[in-house]
């Protein structure tokens, strides 16, 4: 399969706890992608992990990469009401493939 | 704000009718993307579009086709609507030099079709 799963499918949270995701593949991977979409919107690009790279920071957004185990986490950290939504990852081939995603609540 | 922008932004249809969708890319960018993301899934890939071809197709059928305009805008187009077709359906742009992606999708923010 040519797109990552997310792992879990549905994360409730109170505000200022962190949260974590995690994305799993099959494939090599050039690099790994991380998008967010708020409800019936758009998805927005995250942040990008090469397969080089073993970790990435963007503000309170931390990923790690485990190119042996095929794994990636998306930590976000002190997290914030306007954090709801849901967290898509994929992973570099010649077509970006999305899975179900993570769906995120975070409780005020 | 992405760049990216599609049309309509909501449309109602009946069973049979055709829909055409529109997007236009972020400038710079070649290739374009739809997906096809129903209520509570992930998006489905339908086909991308680079250089005014199709450049690959998902798991969709003949009656879902494209076209890619000299200026990198897109549409799609649907011919025969099914109730199951009800979704919103998503345009990205991106930038493929020498075969590969050069980084990053960037979306729009869908056209949400509903079909009767």
């Amino acid at each position: 399969s040519q797109q990552g799963e997310e792992d879990p499918q549905a994360l409730s949270i109170q505000e200022g706890e962190n949260a974590t995701m995690n994305c799993s593949y099959k494939t090599s991977i050039n690099n790994l992608q991380w998008y967010r979409q708020n409800s019936g919107r758009g998805l927005v690009h995250l942040i990008l992990i090469r397969s080089n790279e073993r970790e990435k920071h963007s503000g309170r957004l931390r990923v790690t990469l485990d190119t042996s185990k095929k794994s990636s986490s998306l930590l976000i950290t002190a997290s914030r009401a306007a954090d709801t939504a849901s967290y898509f990852c994929t992973i570099n081939t010649d077509k970006l493939i999305f899975g179900t995603g993570t769906r995120l609540q975070v409780f005020p | 704000e992405t760049g990216v922008t599609q049309s309509p932004t909501h449309l109602i249809k009946t069973r049979g009718q055709q829909v055409t969708l529109r997007c236009s890319s972020q400038s710079g960018h070649n290739t374009v993307s739809w997906y096809q993301q129903a209520l509570g899934q992930g998006p489905q890939f339908i086909f991308q579009y680079y250089r005014e071809e199709e450049n690959g197709r998902g798991n969709f059928p003949p009656r879902f086709s494209g076209l890619q305009f000299p200026n990198y805008s897109s549409e799609l187009n649907v011919n025969a609507l099914e109730l199951d077709d009800s979704a919103l359906y998503l345009c990205a742009s991106s930038r493929i030099a020498g075969g590969r992606y050069t980084g990053e999708l960037f979306f729009g923010e869908g056209s949400r079709l509903t079909v009767l």
